[in-house]
Protein backbone atom coordinates (compact mmCIF):
# COMPACT_ATOMS: atom_id res chain seq x y z
CA UNK A 1 0.00 0.00 0.00
CA UNK A 2 1.20 3.29 -0.99
CA UNK A 3 0.06 4.91 2.92
CA UNK A 4 -1.31 7.92 3.06
CA UNK A 5 -1.47 10.48 0.20
CA UNK A 6 -2.36 13.60 0.93
CA UNK A 7 -1.94 16.55 -1.63
CA UNK A 8 -0.58 19.48 -2.46
CA UNK A 9 2.44 19.05 -0.37
CA UNK A 10 2.73 22.64 -0.27
CA UNK A 11 0.07 25.48 -0.79
CA UNK A 12 0.68 29.13 -0.56
CA UNK A 13 -2.39 31.22 -0.78
CA UNK A 14 -3.49 34.73 -0.22
CA UNK A 15 -5.89 35.61 2.24
CA UNK A 16 -9.15 35.66 1.30
CA UNK A 17 -9.16 32.56 -1.01
CA UNK A 18 -10.68 29.38 -0.66
CA UNK A 19 -8.08 26.17 0.40
CA UNK A 20 -8.83 22.57 -0.28
CA UNK A 21 -6.61 19.97 0.83
CA UNK A 22 -7.25 15.71 0.31
CA UNK A 23 -6.48 12.71 1.56
CA UNK A 24 -6.59 9.47 0.46
CA UNK A 25 -6.72 6.42 3.23
CA UNK A 26 -5.35 3.64 3.35
CA UNK A 27 -7.47 1.45 1.64
CA UNK A 28 -9.70 -0.72 4.36
CA UNK A 29 -9.14 1.75 7.01
CA UNK A 30 -12.33 2.90 8.22
CA UNK A 31 -11.29 5.71 10.79
CA UNK A 32 -9.91 9.25 9.02
CA UNK A 33 -8.11 11.74 11.22
CA UNK A 34 -7.15 15.52 10.24
CA UNK A 35 -4.59 17.20 12.39
CA UNK A 36 -3.53 20.66 12.43
CA UNK A 37 0.22 21.71 13.96
CA UNK A 38 1.42 24.77 14.75
CA UNK A 39 4.82 26.16 16.51
CA UNK A 40 2.15 27.18 19.10
CA UNK A 41 -0.39 24.81 19.71
CA UNK A 42 1.32 21.59 18.41
CA UNK A 43 -0.89 18.84 16.94
CA UNK A 44 -4.71 18.97 17.03
CA UNK A 45 -7.07 17.04 16.33
CA UNK A 46 -9.76 18.73 13.91
CA UNK A 47 -12.08 16.08 13.00
CA UNK A 48 -12.29 12.56 12.31
CA UNK A 49 -14.84 10.14 10.27
CA UNK A 50 -15.81 6.56 11.17
CA UNK A 51 -17.15 4.45 8.15
CA UNK A 52 -17.16 8.11 6.02
CA UNK A 53 -19.61 9.79 8.93
CA UNK A 54 -18.24 12.37 10.81
CA UNK A 55 -18.01 11.80 14.22
CA UNK A 56 -16.88 14.77 16.54
CA UNK A 57 -15.70 18.09 15.15
CA UNK A 58 -15.78 19.86 17.98
CA UNK A 59 -11.67 20.68 16.92
CA UNK A 60 -12.35 22.70 13.97
CA UNK A 61 -11.63 26.47 15.00
CA UNK A 62 -14.71 28.04 12.88
CA UNK A 63 -17.23 27.87 10.49
CA UNK A 64 -14.56 28.69 7.54
CA UNK A 65 -13.32 24.99 8.34
CA UNK A 66 -15.23 22.28 6.89
CA UNK A 67 -14.27 18.56 5.95
CA UNK A 68 -16.06 16.19 3.81
CA UNK A 69 -15.49 12.22 3.24
CA UNK A 70 -17.98 11.62 0.45
CA UNK A 71 -16.52 7.87 0.09
CA UNK A 72 -13.71 5.38 2.09
CA UNK A 73 -10.91 6.49 -0.32
CA UNK A 74 -11.08 10.37 -0.61
CA UNK A 75 -11.58 13.12 2.25
CA UNK A 76 -11.24 16.61 1.57
CA UNK A 77 -10.37 19.97 4.15
CA UNK A 78 -11.79 23.24 3.15
CA UNK A 79 -10.91 26.87 4.38
CA UNK A 80 -12.68 29.31 2.92
CA UNK A 81 -12.00 32.05 3.01
CA UNK A 82 -8.27 31.54 4.40
CA UNK A 83 -6.89 33.61 7.08
CA UNK A 84 -3.20 34.18 7.92
CA UNK A 85 -3.56 32.46 11.43
CA UNK A 86 -4.63 29.24 9.36
CA UNK A 87 -0.91 29.07 8.12
CA UNK A 88 0.11 25.33 9.88
CA UNK A 89 0.89 21.90 8.53
CA UNK A 90 -2.21 20.10 7.94
CA UNK A 91 -1.87 16.15 8.78
CA UNK A 92 -4.72 13.67 7.26
CA UNK A 93 -4.35 10.48 9.30
CA UNK A 94 -6.15 6.99 8.65
CA UNK A 95 -6.97 3.82 10.63
CA UNK A 96 -8.45 0.27 11.19
CA UNK A 97 -10.52 0.44 14.47
CA UNK A 98 -10.79 -2.27 17.08
CA UNK A 99 -9.01 -4.92 15.83
CA UNK A 100 -6.01 -5.46 17.68
CA UNK A 101 -7.30 -2.74 20.51
CA UNK A 102 -4.90 0.36 19.65
CA UNK A 103 -5.95 2.23 16.58
CA UNK A 104 -2.79 2.85 15.13
CA UNK A 105 -2.69 6.24 12.99
CA UNK A 106 -0.50 6.07 9.85
CA UNK A 107 -0.35 9.63 9.22
CA UNK A 108 0.37 11.00 5.49
CA UNK A 109 3.06 13.96 4.94
CA UNK A 110 1.10 16.59 5.61
CA UNK A 111 0.46 20.11 3.59
CA UNK A 112 1.99 22.74 4.50
CA UNK A 113 -0.08 25.67 3.70
CA UNK A 114 0.82 29.39 4.16
CA UNK A 115 -1.68 32.18 3.78
CA UNK A 116 -0.53 35.63 3.40
CA UNK B 1 -9.79 16.38 28.90
CA UNK B 2 -6.64 13.89 28.24
CA UNK B 3 -3.75 15.27 28.69
CA UNK B 4 0.28 14.43 27.88
CA UNK B 5 3.18 16.70 29.24
CA UNK B 6 6.61 16.30 27.39
CA UNK B 7 8.80 18.43 30.58
CA UNK B 8 11.95 18.57 27.74
CA UNK B 9 11.54 20.79 24.99
CA UNK B 10 15.04 19.37 23.51
CA UNK B 11 17.46 16.76 24.51
CA UNK B 12 20.96 16.43 23.41
CA UNK B 13 23.04 13.16 22.72
CA UNK B 14 26.56 11.58 21.21
CA UNK B 15 25.88 9.15 19.05
CA UNK B 16 26.06 6.12 20.11
CA UNK B 17 25.00 6.81 23.90
CA UNK B 18 21.69 6.28 25.67
CA UNK B 19 18.87 8.80 25.99
CA UNK B 20 15.65 8.75 27.66
CA UNK B 21 12.53 11.19 26.69
CA UNK B 22 9.77 11.72 29.56
CA UNK B 23 6.43 11.51 29.42
CA UNK B 24 3.49 11.91 31.50
CA UNK B 25 -0.41 11.61 30.96
CA UNK B 26 -3.52 11.79 32.33
CA UNK B 27 -6.26 9.65 31.65
CA UNK B 28 -9.03 8.21 33.30
CA UNK B 29 -9.31 5.08 31.45
CA UNK B 30 -7.79 1.24 32.91
CA UNK B 31 -7.31 -0.12 29.82
CA UNK B 32 -5.64 2.24 26.98
CA UNK B 33 -2.51 2.19 24.22
CA UNK B 34 0.20 4.70 24.88
CA UNK B 35 2.61 5.55 21.76
CA UNK B 36 5.47 7.45 21.12
CA UNK B 37 5.79 8.80 17.17
CA UNK B 38 8.68 10.30 15.42
CA UNK B 39 8.92 13.26 13.10
CA UNK B 40 12.10 13.60 11.59
CA UNK B 41 12.64 17.18 9.58
CA UNK B 42 10.71 15.44 6.51
CA UNK B 43 7.87 16.13 8.68
CA UNK B 44 6.27 12.69 7.98
CA UNK B 45 4.76 11.13 11.48
CA UNK B 46 6.24 7.48 11.91
CA UNK B 47 5.34 5.30 14.70
CA UNK B 48 8.38 4.11 17.26
CA UNK B 49 6.55 2.05 19.51
CA UNK B 50 2.90 1.28 21.34
CA UNK B 51 2.59 0.15 24.99
CA UNK B 52 -0.95 -1.76 26.32
CA UNK B 53 -1.49 -0.32 29.48
CA UNK B 54 -2.85 -3.93 30.82
CA UNK B 55 0.41 -5.68 29.94
CA UNK B 56 3.23 -4.83 32.96
CA UNK B 57 5.82 -6.01 30.52
CA UNK B 58 7.54 -2.68 28.44
CA UNK B 59 7.38 -3.13 25.39
CA UNK B 60 10.70 -2.81 23.05
CA UNK B 61 11.37 -2.08 19.32
CA UNK B 62 15.06 -3.02 18.93
CA UNK B 63 17.16 -0.04 20.19
CA UNK B 64 13.61 1.52 21.21
CA UNK B 65 12.38 0.49 24.46
CA UNK B 66 9.77 2.00 26.88
CA UNK B 67 9.84 2.34 30.63
CA UNK B 68 6.13 2.52 31.67
CA UNK B 69 4.92 3.32 35.04
CA UNK B 70 0.80 2.80 35.12
CA UNK B 71 0.48 4.39 38.83
CA UNK B 72 2.46 7.57 38.26
CA UNK B 73 1.55 7.84 34.62
CA UNK B 74 4.74 8.22 33.06
CA UNK B 75 6.11 6.54 29.42
CA UNK B 76 9.41 7.46 28.64
CA UNK B 77 11.13 6.27 26.10
CA UNK B 78 14.47 5.10 25.69
CA UNK B 79 16.71 5.47 22.47
CA UNK B 80 19.66 2.77 23.12
CA UNK B 81 23.25 3.54 20.94
CA UNK B 82 21.60 6.67 19.66
CA UNK B 83 21.99 6.95 15.46
CA UNK B 84 22.66 10.33 13.38
CA UNK B 85 19.06 9.11 12.17
CA UNK B 86 17.19 9.18 15.47
CA UNK B 87 17.65 13.27 15.08
CA UNK B 88 14.00 14.08 14.88
CA UNK B 89 11.14 15.53 17.03
CA UNK B 90 9.50 12.56 19.44
CA UNK B 91 5.93 13.05 20.10
CA UNK B 92 4.49 11.01 23.19
CA UNK B 93 0.28 10.07 22.42
CA UNK B 94 -2.03 8.92 24.82
CA UNK B 95 -6.17 8.31 23.58
CA UNK B 96 -8.40 10.84 22.93
CA UNK B 97 -11.04 9.42 25.06
CA UNK B 98 -12.59 5.90 25.86
CA UNK B 99 -12.42 4.57 22.35
CA UNK B 100 -8.70 2.82 22.77
CA UNK B 101 -7.43 5.75 19.72
CA UNK B 102 -10.78 5.32 17.87
CA UNK B 103 -11.30 8.90 19.36
CA UNK B 104 -8.64 9.66 17.72
CA UNK B 105 -4.71 10.33 19.87
CA UNK B 106 -3.77 13.37 21.64
CA UNK B 107 -0.41 14.35 21.56
CA UNK B 108 2.37 16.17 23.54
CA UNK B 109 4.28 19.01 22.38
CA UNK B 110 6.94 17.28 21.56
CA UNK B 111 10.65 17.12 22.89
CA UNK B 112 13.76 17.63 19.81
CA UNK B 113 15.91 15.43 19.90
CA UNK B 114 19.48 16.34 18.62
CA UNK B 115 22.34 13.64 18.10
CA UNK B 116 26.07 14.81 18.03
CA UNK B 117 28.30 13.23 16.41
Amino acid sequence: DAGVIQSPRHEVTEMGQEVTLRCKPISGHDYLFWYRQTMMRGLELLIYFNNNVPIDDSGMPEDRFSAKMPNASFSTLKIQPSEPRDSAVYFCASSFGRTSGANVLTFGAGSRLTVL
Amino acid sequence: AQTVTQSQPEMSVQEAETVTLSCTYDTSESDYYLFWYKQPPSRQMILVIRQEAYKQQNATENRFSVNFQKAAKSFSLKISDSQLGDAAMYFCASPLGAGGGADGLTFGKGTHLIIQP
